[in-house]
């Protein structure tokens, strides 16, 4: 069974430019959440959605948006990129909208110069 | 969000148990205590969770203490593929999806 996927794998980026990633969750869930994850941190909620609808969004800026497409598949848009952007991007996806069990893909490395 | 406290970091000898100790003394009663490890290069994976008694699973085993302000992860023969930076979170009860990730316990196993 595929497990979560997330693409691209790696990506570097300027300052100001804008960056969308990529993320298919495992058959049958409806449920993904994205993290950031700075180096050296505990990942930090950015997203969650379920069934196309935005459930909750941590404390990030207004520059970090997503969706859910009707294959329950993902993306996060990031625009006028900062370097304290540069992170590692983990998506999670669960069978329910607040399952105890979340499987998490192998993430995003954005790099922004 | 409830808060739980780690050790920054522990080491363990390969094939012997480990104890990973987690304080959430602000834990309310509907809080349920989730262990995810992050082995290096992965995004993390769920590891045990629990309420109130002690669970078991084919990966590692939960005690919780009778007052539930602390847990403590213990896998019971260590290998090398163990060796994984484990984070403790509390999750409300019908609560939202989102896990609130400390900076975990990093882990070192020695052969």
């Amino acid at each position: 069974d595929a497990g979560v996927t997330q693409s691209p794998t790696h990506l570097i980026k300027t300052r100001g430019q804008h960056v969308t990633l990529r993320c298919s969750p495992i058959s049958g869930h409806k449920s993904v959440s994205w993290y950031q994850q700075v180096l050296g941190q505990g990942p930090q909620f950015i997203f969650q959605y379920y069934e196309k609808e935005e459930r909750g969004r941590g404390n990030f800026p207004d520059r970090f948006s997503a969706r859910q497409f009707p294959n329950y598949s993902s993306e996060l848009n990031v625009n006028a990129l900062l370097l304290g952007d540069s992170a590692l991007y983990l998506c999670a996806s669960s069978l329910l909208a607040a399952h105890y069990e979340q499987y998490f893909g192998p993430g995003t490395r954005l790099t922004v110069t | 969000d409830a808060k739980t406290t780690q050790p920054n970091s522990m080491e363990s000898n390969e094939e012997e148990p480990v104890h990973l100790p987690c304080n959430h003394s602000t834990i309310s009663g509907t809080d349920y205590i989730h262990w995810y490890r992050q082995l290096p290069s992965q995004g993390p994976e769920y590891v045990i969770h629990g309420l109130t008694s002690n669970v078991n699973n084919r990966m590692a085993s939960l005690a919780i203490a009778e007052d539930r302000k602390s847990s403590t992860l213990i896998l019971h023969r260590a290998t090398l593929r163990d060796a994984a930076v484990y984070y403790c979170i509390l999750r409300n009860q019908g609560g939202s999806e989102k896990l609130v990730f400390g900076k975990g316990t990093k882990l070192t196993v020695n052969p």
